[in-house]
């Protein structure tokens, strides 16, 4: 099955640095990579997601990058501020071999400390 | 719109015990998906419903944990005796048919003591 990994596991930055993390993932077939960041007592919510078919893809100070070849994949937040402080969750979706929606595979989190 | 609601936001049992963990999806939604997130490791896949049917349930760890979707609505997670290690932050995450982004409840916390 799917196996993501993301790095760092803790990240801290001053006020108006930018912050990357990076994961990995390991199968080919996977054509859907989102990423969720979670605040203290709230569920994931998706902030920006990149399909197999684009290589870049930006909203804001948000930008995510996807390598296919090396299956890799990268969350920027540029010109952080205090309120980006929160877990950052990437994730893979396998192929869909199903009409009806598919299941996520995670990586281990980011925590990001945006210090003022 | 509401969110995904889900209740209790926190549990604390004691191991043997059973615990009935709900989901309320975002109305419309037929995809239904459970997960898990345990000691701050990465949040894992348990199972996904499509209206009321099981679509893949590969996820579940064993046949303590029972999950049912009552006609195609709300869903119910339960585990029957709960063990030290299914502690965690369960979450329930609800799409449309043919969409793609699913969107997550706040989570239930789970402590087994």
């Amino acid at each position: 099955g799917e196996n993501v990994e993301q790095h760092p596991s803790t990240l801290s930055v001053q006020e108006g640095d930018s912050a990357v993390i990076k994961c990995t993932y390991s199968d080919s077939a996977s054509n859907y990579f989102p990423w969720y960041k979670q605040e203290l007592g709230k569920g994931p919510q998706l902030i920006i997601d990149i399909r197999s078919n684009v290589g870049e893809k930006k909203d804001q100070r948000i930008a995510v990058t996807l390598n296919k070849t090396a299956k890799h994949f990268s969350l920027h937040i540029t010109e952080t501020q205090p309120e980006d402080s929160a877990v950052y969750f990437c994730a893979a979706e396998p192929s869909r071999v199903k009409a009806a929606g598919n299941k996520l595979t995670f990586g281990g989190g980011t925590r990001v400390l945006v210090k003022p | 719109e509401a969110g995904v609601t889900q209740f209790p936001s926190h549990s604390v049992i004691e191991k043997g015990q059973t615990v009935t963990l709900r989901c309320d999806p975002i109305s419309g939604h037929d995809n239904l998906y459970w997960y898990r997130r345990v000691m701050g490791k990465e949040i894992k896949f348990l199972l996904h419903f499509v209206k009321e049917s099981k679509q893949d349930e590969s996820g579940m760890p064993n046949n303590r944990f029972l999950a049912e979707r009552t006609g195609g609505t709300y869903s119910t997670l339960k585990v029957q005796p709960a063990e030290l290690e299914d502690s965690g932050v369960y979450f329930c995450a609800s799409s449309k048919t043919g969409y793609t982004e699913a969107f997550f409840g706040q989570g239930t916390r789970l402590t087994v003591v």
